[in-house]
C-alpha cells in the first residue's frame, strides 16, 4: 500500500460528460501530480501542485483543471469527455524532506468513455 | 527540457537468467534523480530502485541493480536470476527541479 489513495478506482461515463477524479496524498506529502497512461502507453504528466498552488504544468487540455485543497487532498476534472479520453488517470504524491524523493502512486483510477 | 527515452519497446529473458533494460536521458540541470518503475499487470506503479545523479556508486536492490553512467547520460537496469513475477512495464524515470518524466516503458516477459 503505497498510502496514496484515488477514488473512484473506476468510472464509465458518456461522451461530454464532466468527471471528477480525487486523490489523498500521503500523509505529510504536499506535492501531487497527476499522470495520464492510455492503453499501453507512457505515463504524461499533465500536472503538478505543491501546498496547495500549480508548481508545473504537462499536457493538459483546456477541458481538464486540476486544484489541491487546504487539506492536501486534490481533485482532477475532466469535462466535455471524449472517446480519446478514455485511460488509467494516476495520481502520484512526494515529500519534501528531501529534495526529490521518489513518487508515490495510487492505484489509478480507470476511465471509461462511451 | 528533459527527456527520457527507452528504446526497447520488448524484451525476454529466460526464467533464472539476466536482463538488462537500457534507459537514456537528457537534461542540464546537475542535480537530479532517477528511477526505474515497475508496472505488473495490476497497472500499479511500484518502484524498484532509485539514483542519485551525485552518487557515483551504482544502486543496488537485492537482484535489481543499475549501471549509472553521468557522463554518456545513460541509467540501465540489470535484473539477475529473473522470476516470473518480473513480468511487467519497466518505466525509467527522471525527477529533477518539479515534475517527473517517464520514458515510454519497456515491456519484460518472462520465459519459464
Amino acid at each position: 500500500d503505497s498510502g496514496v489513495t484515488q477514488t473512484p478506482k473506476h468510472l464509465i461515463t458518456a461522451t461530454g460528460q464532466r468527471v471528477t477524479l480525487r486523490c489523498s496524498p500521503r500523509s505529510g506529502d504536499l506535492s501531487v501530480y497527476w499522470y495520464q497512461q492510455s492503453l499501453d502507453q507512457g505515463l504524461q504528466f499533465l500536472i503538478q501542485y505543491y501546498n496547495g498552488e500549480e508548481r508545473a504544468k504537462g499536457n493538459i487540455l483546456e477541458r481538464f483543471s486540476a486544484q489541491q485543497f487546504p487539506d492536501l487532498h486534490s481533485e482532477l476534472n475532466l469535462s466535455s469527455l471524449e472517446l480519446g479520453d478514455s485511460a488509467l488517470y494516476f495520481c502520484a504524491s512526494s515529500g519534501d524532506r528531501e529534495l526529490n524523493t521518489e513518487a508515490f502512486f495510487g492505484q489509478g483510477t480507470r476511465l471509461t468513455v462511451v | 527540457a528533459q527527456t527520457v527515452t527507452q528504446s526497447q519497446p520488448e524484451m525476454s529473458v529466460q526464467e533464472a537468467e539476466t536482463v538488462t533494460l537500457s534507459c537514456t536521458y537528457d537534461t542540464s540541470e546537475s542535480d537530479y534523480y532517477l528511477f526505474w518503475y515497475k508496472q505488473p499487470p495490476s497497472r500499479q506503479m511500484i518502484l524498484v530502485i532509485r539514483q542519485e545523479a551525485y552518487k557515483q556508486q551504482n544502486a543496488t536492490e537485492n537482484r535489481f541493480s543499475v549501471n549509472f553512467q553521468k557522463a554518456a547520460k545513460s541509467f540501465s537496469l540489470k535484473i539477475s536470476d529473473s522470476q516470473l513475477g518480473d513480468a511487467a512495464m519497466y518505466f525509467c524515470a527522471y525527477k529533477g527541479t518539479y515534475k517527473y518524466i517517464f520514458g515510454t516503458g519497456t515491456r519484460l516477459k518472462v520465459l519459464a
